[in-house]
C-alpha cells in the first residue's frame, strides 16, 4: 500500500497570503488528522476528519480550516498568513483515530 | 483535565547503553496508549500501541510497558544505536470522543 502523501513538500509565502495544503491518506483509511509542529515544539492538533465530517478541532484560530472529500483526501487552508504560521504541517491517516495513525512526510511552510 | 506528561525532557546516552523513557497520563476514559518515534523534520512513526489489558509490548529493541492502575507507561530501549536518536512521543487515546492527547516528547541523543 502506498503511504500518506502530502503536497507540496515545501512552500514559501508572504504575510497576508493564503495557502492550501493537500493530504492523500492510505487507501481505505477514513480518518485524517492535521497537526502543526513549530521548531523544537511538540505536535499541536489542528483537526480531524472522518468520512467528510470534522469530528474534533484543536485550539487554533478560524484562519485555519479544512475539509475532506468523498475519496478521503483532505485539504487544509490557512488564510491571512502570519509569521508564526511557519511550521511543519503533518497529516496522519488511520482506519479510526483510535487505531495507529500513519503520518505523511509533512509540508514545510515558511512565511516571510 | 486530560494530560500526558513525559520525562525526562531530554536524555543523552552512549551508544550500546539501555535507557527508559517515562509517560504519566491522566486521560479518562482510556482507550489505548501509543509510542511514536519522530526523527527531526519527519513525521512520527508508530512503535507500539497498547490497550488496557496489555502490560508489555515489544517491537525489536523497543519494549513498552503499561500500568493502567497507576496510569504510567515506559519505553525501554535496549542496546541503543545512533539511529535511535530522535524524539519519542507518548500519545493516549480517549475513548469517549475520539481525542488523542499528545505528550511533549523526550528528545533522545545517542553519542558514539
Amino acid at each position: 500500500k502506498a503511504g500518506v502523501t502530502q503536497t507540496p513538500r515545501y512552500l514559501i509565502k508572504t504575510r497576508g497570503q493564503q495557502v492550501t495544503l493537500s493530504c492523500s491518506p492510505i487507501s481505505g483509511h477514513r480518518s485524517v488528522s492535521w497537526y502543526q509542529q513549530t521548531p523544537g515544539q511538540g505536535l499541536q492538533f489542528l483537526f480531524e476528519y472522518f468520512s467528510e465530517t470534522q469530528r474534533n478541532k484543536g485550539n487554533f484560530p478560524g484562519r485555519f480550516s479544512g475539509r475532506q472529500f468523498s475519496n478521503s483526501r483532505s485539504e487544509m487552508n490557512v488564510s491571512t498568513l502570519e509569521l508564526g504560521d511557519s511550521a511543519l504541517y503533518l497529516c496522519a491517516s488511520s482506519n479510526s483515530v483510535r487505531e495507529t495513525q500513519y503520518f505523511g512526510p509533512g509540508t514545510r511552510l515558511l512565511v516571510l | 483535565k486530560n494530560q500526558v506528561e513525559q520525562s525526562p525532557q531530554s536524555l543523552i546516552i552512549l551508544e550500546g547503553k539501555n535507557c527508559t523513557l517515562q509517560c504519566n497520563y491522566t486521560v479518562s476514559p482510556f482507550s489505548n496508549l501509543r509510542w511514536y518515534k519522530q526523527d527531526t523534520g519527519r513525521g512520527p512513526v508508530s512503535l507500539t500501541i497498547m490497550t488496557f489489558s496489555e502490560n508489555t509490548k515489544s517491537n525489536g529493541r523497543y519494549t513498552a510497558t503499561l500500568d493502567a492502575d497507576t496510569k504510567q507507561s515506559s519505553l525501554h530501549i535496549t542496546a541503543s544505536q545512533l539511529s535511535d536518536s530522535a524524539s519519542y512521543i507518548c500519545v493516549v487515546s480517549e475513548s469517549s470522543n475520539y481525542q488523542l492527547i499528545w505528550g511533549a516528547g523526550t528528545k533522545l541523543i545517542i553519542k558514539p
